[in-house]
């Protein structure tokens, strides 16, 4: 695997599921960044890890709950979401904060 | 916080034909980025500028940072039909600790290209 990988691609769950999506990057960054893109919008930062510590929560709602276990390693774990939660969620990477972002694919979630 | 306007919001163009597309700000920035995005897929980075009235290629496309370090412009020479995609323009004030590394996204120019 090369770049930033992100499972899975697709994701259908009830407003009372749980589940999380995956992200890894290949890279050998240590910075990690969690997106949302939604139509006719600019893409919203959601929360920022660098050395495996959360240093920015947007503001974000607490069913959504990030987790990063190593430099490599981003989760996105979900609970008890919002249909106007669907979206393309992006997870990024970077050397350090500062420097470019490399993106994955994107998990295109949709809460029914 | 700050707000890019990113134009035209869309483009539909001949094969062949150039095409030009800009962003301003309402503040300065020190990083511009330039990124495409394919249907389904993630933006993929296309060119980065760090300093004002830097002008870089990458082989047809060429971005240029502006003076006044609150805008720049994207140009693609001779399109083809696989430049179809989104390009978003993102504005970075890069510094020491704080929040000085968030990226300003534009909201996009979706490009198509007739063959």
């Amino acid at each position: 695997e090369t770049g930033v990988t992100q499972t899975p691609r697709h994701l259908v769950m009830g407003m009372t599921n749980k589940k999380s999506l995956k992200c890894e990057q290949h890279l050998g960054h240590n910075a990690m960044y969690w997106y949302k893109q939604s139509a006719k919008k600019p893409l919203e930062l959601m929360f920022v890890y660098s050395l495996e510590e959360r240093v920015e929560n947007n503001s974000v709602p607490s069913r959504f709950s990030p987790e990063c276990p190593n430099s490599s390693h981003l989760f996105l774990h979900l609970h008890t979401l919002q249909p106007e939660d669907s979206a393309l969620y992006l997870c990024a990477s970077s050397q350090e904060r500062a420097y470019e972002q490399f993106f994955g694919p994107g998990t295109r979630l949709t809460v029914l | 916080g700050q707000q890019l306007n990113q134009s035209p919001q869309s483009m539909f163009i001949q094969e062949g034909e150039d095409v030009s597309m800009n962003c301003t700000s309402s503040s300065i920035f020190n990083t511009w980025l330039w990124y495409k995005q394919d249907p389904g897929e993630g933006p993929v980075l296309l060119i980065a500028l760090y300093k004002a009235g830097e002008l870089t290629s990458n082989g047809r496309l060429t971005a240029q940072f502006g003076i006044t370090r609150k805008d720049s412009f994207l140009n693609i020479s001779a399109s083809i039909p696989s430049d179809v995609g989104i390009y978003f323009c993102a504005g970075q004030l890069r510094g020491s600790g704080g929040s000085n590394y968030k990226l300003t996204f534009g909201k996009g120019t979706l490009l198509t290209v007739n063959p």
